[in-house]
């Protein structure tokens, strides 16, 4: 029990679809990530948010959109997407703030774009 | 040159064997250090911190030496289920956000 869930965990889209993915952590944290990780590729961070403000975008196409109403909940709403997006993503959380905290993982969403 | 670099394995190893990973990190203000497990299709999970003085929990012993800048996680007496790729995870900055994650190594421990 990581204490970070996300759903949904499987998502099939149309390139024309919209959908978003939800994260929510329970850990009392203040910082939340975004990943990508492709087959059998390393991981890739997206989007970082501390204290609800975005701290960091790693180039990530604005297909990719994502939101952070509170220090609990993450979200990414994908739009028009590519089948080189189908991935698994990962959601994490930290301390954050201050200090090099170690990152506790959700599940994953693993979505395929057809 | 990569941020952090690892090992890049595959290690396929006996069981009962010991094995070592090593981890190479190219900014000296790094911060703090962590060896992360992933099993197949699942999430990375926390392994170990690593602190400047080394520690131990069970067979995993993790090692920090800042001056030539790598870390090493030494499992011993390897099991099956130690199987899975091991990620070696370097803070460079002391605000969130500024982890970076290595490649992997890829652990098979066989029969």
């Amino acid at each position: 029990e990581t204490g970070v869930t996300q759903t949904p965990r499987h998502l099939v889209m149309g390139m024309t679809n919209k959908k978003s993915l939800k994260c929510e952590q329970h850990l009392g944290h203040n910082a939340m990530y975004w990943y990508k990780q492709s087959a059998k590729k390393p991981l890739e961070l997206m989007f970082v948010y501390n204290f609800k403000e975005q701290t960091e975008n790693n180039s990530v196409p604005s297909r990719f959109s994502p939101e952070c109403p509170n220090s609990s909940h993450l979200f990414l709403h994908l739009h028009t997407l590519q089948p080189e997006d189908s991935a698994l993503y990962l959601c994490a959380s930290s301390q954050g703030g201050q200090g090099g905290d170690e990152q506790f993982f959700g599940p994953g969403t693993r979505l395929t774009v057809l | 040159r990569k941020e952090v670099e690892q090992d890049p394995g595959p290690f396929n190893v006996p069981e009962g064997a010991t094995v070592a990973f090593n981890c190479t990190y190219s900014n000296s203000a790094s911060q703090s250090f962590f060896w992360y497990r992933q099993d197949c299709r699942k999430e990375p999970k926390l392994l170990m911190s690593v602190y400047s003085s080394g520690n131990e929990d069970g067979r995993f012993t993790a090692q920090l030496n800042r001056a030539s800048q790598y870390i090493s996680l030494l499992i011993r007496d390897s099991k099956l289920s130690d199987s899975a790729t091991y990620l070696c995870v370097v803070n460079t900055n002391t605000n969130a956000g500024k982890s970076t994650f290595g490649d992997g190594t890829t652990l098979t421990v066989k029969p």
